[in-house]
């Protein structure tokens, strides 16, 4: 059973379009962390969110946590080719220190 | 560059061998988790290391072993090597013990066993 989902698996867009992709559990999460990843190298933290309803912005990424800390969302405004890598997102519990990632979503954007 | 560093970069080695990776983790974090990512699993954590302590175990196999040394860098230890144990090794660090501190991954150990 994967407690983190990631929705979609794969996306291919054109360059200036926007995306969001998903991440969803039944768990509730004391804080969810977005991570890019390029092949053969490692996870490159994007943001961690901890608060219920949560909002960031980082450029043209904007994430958001659930409000019931079970979700997560990542937006991307006019995607660009520098874009293109694999998403995660992981989930952390509490007093544990290890995080549960998710599949990812591998985004392609293409010039 | 996220300040962790890992070797080697790649490894490969055969059925049945004794093989350690190395990291180090960023200056001021006492943290070290180990994470195997292989094609079907995803990332899987294996074994968080803080201060020297063991704190918390994954799907870790027997055959697999960890420590953190007093420099807080720490090794892993694979041994009796399968071919489905040829997966990317990721050592990640953070600053304290719990997950709402941020943890930082190194570029990884590939290892290939044939």
């Amino acid at each position: 059973t994967q407690l983190l989902e990631q929705s979609p698996q794969f996306l291919s867009i054109q360059e200036g379009e926007n995306l969001t992709v998903y991440c969803n559990s039944s768990s509730v999460f004391s804080s969810l962390q977005w991570y890019r990843q390029e092949p053969g190298e490692g996870p490159v933290l994007l943001v961690t969110v901890v608060t219920g309803g949560e909002v960031k912005k980082l450029k043209r990424l904007t994430f958001q946590f659930g409000d019931a800390r079970k979700d997560s969302s990542l937006h991307i405004t006019a995607a660009q080719p520098g874009d293109t890598g694999l998403y995660l997102c992981a989930g952390g519990r509490g007093s544990q220190g290890n995080l549960i990632f998710g599949k990812g979503t591998k985004l392609s954007v293409k010039p | 560059d996220s300040g962790v560093t890992q070797t080697p970069k790649h490894l490969i080695t055969a059925t049945g061998q004794r093989v350690t990776l190395r990291c180090s983790p960023r200056s001021g974090d006492l943290s070290v988790y180990w994470y195997q990512q292989s094609l079907d699993q995803g990332l899987q954590f294996l074994i968080q290391y803080y201060n020297g302590e063991e704190r918390a175990k994954g799907n870790i196999l027997e055959r697999f072993s960890a420590q953190q040394f007093p420099d807080l860098h720490s090794e892993l230890n694979l041994s009796s090597l399968e071919l489905g144990d040829s997966a990317l090794y990721f050592c990640a660090s953070s600053r304290g013990a719990i997950t709402v501190h941020e943890q930082y991954f190194g570029p990884g150990t590939r290892l290939t066993v044939t």
